[in-house]
């Protein structure tokens, strides 16, 4: 049975920080990893999809990283900013399964 | 592209009293997901239906919770009856072939009292 595991679960850190979200699986027969942000009270929003064939993907000043080998992944956000703030969920598809993280809660302070 | 609509956005109900939600999917997408998210947790797969077909529903408390998804289109998710502990965000998500990554509703809020 996969399980995912994200670690810190919560963050707190200043404006303009680097900081970087981890995820755990202990199944490393994937399809792919996604990383979702959710705003309190709102639904999920993909922001990036590993492939498992993939090491990293970027879009803008996020960085996700995999390694299929050792059932991690990591989410690089760069100079963090105030509307960064909300909970990032990872989740690896497997076989027409979708199975999510624990979250992790980042509040960005201006 | 209309995304995935679900209502009602809230609800709050009493223990023991009965409550339904709606997803209406993204147009062609032949997979409906329903997943429970209790606050603090990440969200679980309730069932998984392809079509019509349940794919998966190792993870619904049959006893109270059903499910269906007539004519392959819209899918509505019971809970007959309700506990505190099914105080939850439940999320409707859809996908394809063409489109594999699901896309996910607002989610409806539950609140058992």
């Amino acid at each position: 049975k996969q399980e995912v595991t994200q670690i810190p679960a919560a963050l707190s850190v200043p404006e303009g920080e680097n900081l970087v979200l981890n995820c755990s699986f202990t199944d490393s027969a994937i399809y792919n990893l996604q990383w979702f942000r959710q705003d309190p009270g709102k639904g999920l929003t993909s922001l990036l999809l590993i492939q498992s064939s993939q090491r990293e993907q970027t879009s803008g000043r996020l960085n996700a990283s995999l390694d299929k080998s050792s059932g991690r992944s990591t989410l690089y956000i760069a100079a963090s900013q105030p509307g960064d703030s909300a909970t990032y969920l990872c989740a690896v598809t497997g076989f027409q399964k979708l199975v999510f993280g624990t979250g992790t809660r980042l509040l960005v302070s201006p | 592209e209309a995304g995935v609509a679900q209502s009602p956005r809230y609800k709050i109900i009493e223990k023991r009293q009965s409550v339904a939600f709606w997803c209406n999917p993204i147009s062609g997408h032949a997979t409906l997901y329903w997943y429970q998210q209790i606050l603090g947790q990440g969200p679980k797969l309730l069932i998984q239906f392809q079509n019509n077909g349940v794919v998966d529903d190792s993870q619904l408390p049959k006893d109270r919770f059903s499910a269906e998804r007539l004519k392959g289109v819209d899918s509505t998710l019971k809970i007959q009856p309700a506990k505190l502990e099914d105080s939850a965000v439940y999320l409707c998500a859809s996908s394809s072939r063409q489109v594999p990554t699901p896309t996910f509703g607002s989610g409806t809020r539950l609140t058992v009292v």
